[in-house]
This record gives structure tokens, sequence and C-alpha cells, in this order.
């Protein structure tokens, strides 16, 4: 039981590339989130999504896309890298209230 | 959008001594939540919190929710060095579910 995994763990982009961000879950849960952490700062919901098929736009979500098609997995889409989007990713899984969190993905966009 | 007022912002503290931290918002939430989170890695939930006036531990943790659901508290006692690490408290607004908010974090440092 891996609980969630997020790969790549490191990735270096240049400024206009795109990529992918993978999150899987085998804890069967029905909710997944994708969260930010910038230097110093709590984590800020990116996207959520309540169910397969189902996603929804969380407090920062300009410059990013997810899909749902399995209850497993939730990527998190970057189109055009940003420096601002320099930072570190992690994905959530949940049931009820509380949340469980995979080890992150740090980007560097230069 | 609502920010989450979490403090101390770090503590430099002796093993063996007690730890204090809290937050609050400026509305009600109702669910609290406390993580720890080590170097490169992810938040690791510690404690969950449902109802105003909990008060539950986990080992040596205690996390109260507060009575006017504004507020939470965590408490780390006899501290050892495997609790450095930065503390948040997370939390729900009352009818904003999904949309888990979190404080900036406490940087707690535990010398010899």
């Amino acid at each position: 039981n891996a609980g969630v995994t997020q790969t790549p763990k490191f990735r270096i982009l240049k400024i206009g590339q795109s990529m992918t961000l993978q999150c899987t879950q085998d804890m069967n849960h029905n909710y997944m989130y994708w969260y930010r952490q910038d230097p110093g700062m709590g984590l800020k919901l990116i996207y959520y999504s309540v169910g397969a098929g189902i996603t929804d736009k969380g407090e920062v979500p300009n410059g990013y896309n997810v899909s749902r098609s399995t209850t497993e997995d939730f990527p998190l889409r970057l189109e055009l890298a940003a420096p601002s989007q320099t930072s570190v990713y992690f994905c959530a899984t949940g049931q009820g209230n509380e949340q469980f969190f995979g080890p992150g993905t740090r980007l560097t966009v230069l | 959008g609502q920010q989450l007022n979490q403090s101390p912002q770090s503590m430099f503290i002796q093993e063996g001594e007690d730890v204090s931290m809290n937050c609050t918002s400026s509305s009600i939430f109702n669910t609290w939540l406390w993580y720890k989170q080590d170097p490169g890695e992810g938040p690791v939930l510690l404690i969950a919190l449902y109802k105003a006036g909990e008060l539950t531990s986990n080992g040596r943790l205690t996390a109260q929710f507060g009575i006017t659901r504004k507020d939470s508290f965590l408490n780390i006692s006899a501290s050892i060095p495997s609790d450095v690490g930065i503390y948040f408290c997370a939390g729900y607004e009352t009818d904003s579910w999904g949309k888990l908010q979190f404080g900036a974090g406490t940087q707690v440092v535990v010398t010899p």
C-alpha cells in the first residue's frame, strides 16, 4: 500500500515548456487535490476533484490544468511554464475531512 | 482568500521543553487539522479536530479546537530531537468543503 505517489521528484523546465506532474493513489479515496508550496508559506490549493470526471478550481488555478479519468490518477498539467510556477507541488487524497499528502515534486522554471 | 494566522513563526527550544503554537482565523471553522512536515517530504497528519472545545492527544502532542471555533492550539510536551520540523495548522471554513486552508507554519528547532 504505497498511499500517494508523485512523479517526478525533481524537474527543471525552461520558460514556455510544458509538463505533466503525475499523482497516483491506492487508498481508494474519491477526493484528490493539488497544492503548491512556496518557501516559508503554507500550501495553496490549485485544483481539486471529488471523483472521476469531476474537477474544480482552487485558490490559485491560473496556468494549470487537471483531469480525472480514473479514481487513482490526478495529473496536473503546466502548458507554458513561467518562473512564477517555481514551487514544490503536493498531491493529496482525502475521504471526509482528512487529507493525506504525497512526497511532492520540486519544480524549477528558468 | 481567508488567511490563517499561525504563531509563532519559529521556535528554538531545548530538548525536554514543552512547545505551544496556535492558529487563528477571522471566520468560523468546522474542522481543524494539524500537520508536521519534515524537509523534502509531504505534510503528515498529526491530529484532527471536529468539535468546538475538543481536546485530542496523539502521544506527546495535544491539540484543542477553540471554543469560539476561530482558533486551535497544538502543544508538544517534553520535546525530543525528532520533533524538529515545520508544523502547519489547516482547517475548513463552514460551507467551504474541499478547500482546506493552511497557516504559514511554525518551524520548531530542538537543541540538545
